[in-house]
């Protein structure tokens, strides 16, 4: 079956930092790859998404790449703020058996940014 | 989180006692889908319907029930409550048409059993 690996957290960083949020996969065939963020007392929301190999997904300063070879789809931040402190998840979706957007999600990493 | 509401926000319930969780959508997306969120687990499928009077089971289907008897409403029913079952549960539309698709969750349910 289908798998979503996260790096736990909580991560902490200073304003500024640079962020990675690592994630790998296990799946079959092809899957979409997707980030969601969770803001406290939220509901999640869609950050980005790559749907084959070498995409590039990007948002808000967010970006992470579709890796094939290493089933990997890492999220990066090159400065975050105060304002991205939040739960991060990492899902794929195979779309298989007609069930539309079946998501299997990792375990979420929190991330705390200090001013 | 426009377009989806999910009643009630907040529930206690005792061991045993039943509960019928109400989803809603008026965004006429075709599938639904019934997560829980649990500490380090993230979200896992519960059941889904992929159009009016269709339900499947998803990953973790044992102690809940669900029907969708009308496109805009999915409902989750918990028979008889179980401390494990306490979590937050989150509905999520979803719509595939002219080669985009968009996905929704609601603002969440969270249930306390004792």
């Amino acid at each position: 079956g289908n798998s979503v690996t996260q790096m736990e957290g909580p991560v902490t960083l200073s304003e500024e930092a640079f962020l990675t949020i690592n994630c790998t996969y296990t799946a079959t065939g092809y899957p979409s790859l997707f980030w969601y963020v969770q803001y406290p007392g939220e509901g999640l929301q869609l950050l980005l998404k790559a749907t084959k190999a070498d995409d590039k997904g990007s948002n808000k300063g967010f970006e992470a790449t579709y890796r094939k070879e290493t089933t990997s789809f890492h999220l990066e931040k090159g400065s975050v703020q105060v304002s991205d402190s939040a739960v991060y998840f990492c899902a794929l979706s195979d779309y298989g058996d007609n069930a539309g957007n079946m998501l299997t999600f990792g375990g979420g990493t929190r991330l705390m940014v200090k001013p | 989180n426009a377009g989806v509401t999910q009643t009630p926000k907040f529930r206690v319930l005792k061991t045993g006692q039943s509960m019928t969780l109400l989803c809603a959508q008026d965004m006429n997306h075709e599938y639904m889908y019934w997560y829980r969120q649990d500490p380090g687990m993230g979200l896992r499928l519960i059941h889904y319907s992929v159009g009016e009077g269709t339900t499947a089971k998803g990953e973790v289907p044992d102690g809940y029930n669900v029907s969708r008897l009308k496109k805009q409403n999915f409902l989750l029913g918990l028979e008889s409550a179980a401390p494990s079952q306490t979590s937050v549960y989150f509905c999520a539309p979803y719509k595939w048409q002219g080669g985009t698709d968009t996905q929704y969750f609601g603002p969440g349910t969270r249930l306390t059993v004792l």
